[in-house]
């Protein structure tokens, strides 16, 4: 199985501060057809997890250009250029190479 | 617009069976695998389960594998994860959500809860 480990697990940041989120998966994540399939999920307290990133750095339709996606291989990173008080929540990267699996999530709260 | 709605969570004692639905629309249903995930309360996402087009193909984690059932009937826009043999740590926030390539998911309900106790 592919482990997804992200880190932080935790992220305090001041409102207006950038903030950064590795993913490190156990192998590849290079498919036969030459993409690479790994996605990040933002849930928002109390809600259902929404996709703001797919295929490593390509931004879901409606989520703010301070997102971005990075990052090959095995290892990917998700930046926050300017962090707003609505960003508070867990993220979540995710694979699907074999059995879909998860990043255990990086909690963001306002410092 | 795609949505997803969940339903058939609740209260289940340990060893019961309980039926999970979601229907779907804004989207060729048919098309599409769809998936189950669960998040325990103050947990992480797990990945459960999921579905081909036609049903003939189905895939589950090892936690549930034997206990679950997954099905669909495409005339009606829904899919269906039968719990079975339900234990305590099969308490959780369960979401379906669509396939997205790379075998991903894109799309998520607003999930159903169902609590395993005595």
């Amino acid at each position: 199985d592919v482990v997804m480990t992200q880190s932080p697990l935790s992220l305090p940041v001041t409102l207006g501060q950038p903030a950064s989120i590795s993913c490190r998966s156990s192998q590849s994540l290079v498919y036969s057809d030459g993409n690479t399939y790994l996605n990040w999920f933002q849930q928002r307290p109390g809600q259902s997890p929404r996709r703001l990133i797919y295929k490593v750095s390509n931004r879901d339709s409606g989520v703010p250009d301070r997102f971005s996606g990075s990052g090959s291989g095995t290892d990917f990173t998700l930046k926050i250029s300017r962090v707003e008080a609505e960003d508070v929540g867990v993220y979540y990267c995710m694979q699907g190479m074999y059995w879909p699996s998860f990043g255990q999530g990086t909690r963001l709260e306002i410092k | 617009e795609v949505q997803l709605v969940e339903s058939g969570g609740g209260l289940v004692q340990p060893g019961g069976s309980l039926r999970l639905s979601c229907a779907a629309s804004g989207f060729t249903f048919s098309n599409y695998w769809m998936h189950w995930v669960r998040q325990a309360p103050g947990k992480g996402l797990v990945w459960v389960s999921r579905i081909n087009t036609d049903g003939s193909t189905t895939d589950y984690a090892d936690s549930v594998k034997g206990r679950f059932t997954i099905s669909r009937d495409n005339a009606k826009n829904t899919f269906f994860l039968q719990m079975n043999s339900l234990r305590a740590e099969d308490t959780a926030v369960y979401y379906c959500a669509r396939d997205a390539p790379g075998g991903l998911v894109d799309y998520w309900g607003q999930g159903t809860l169902v609590t395993v106790s005595s």
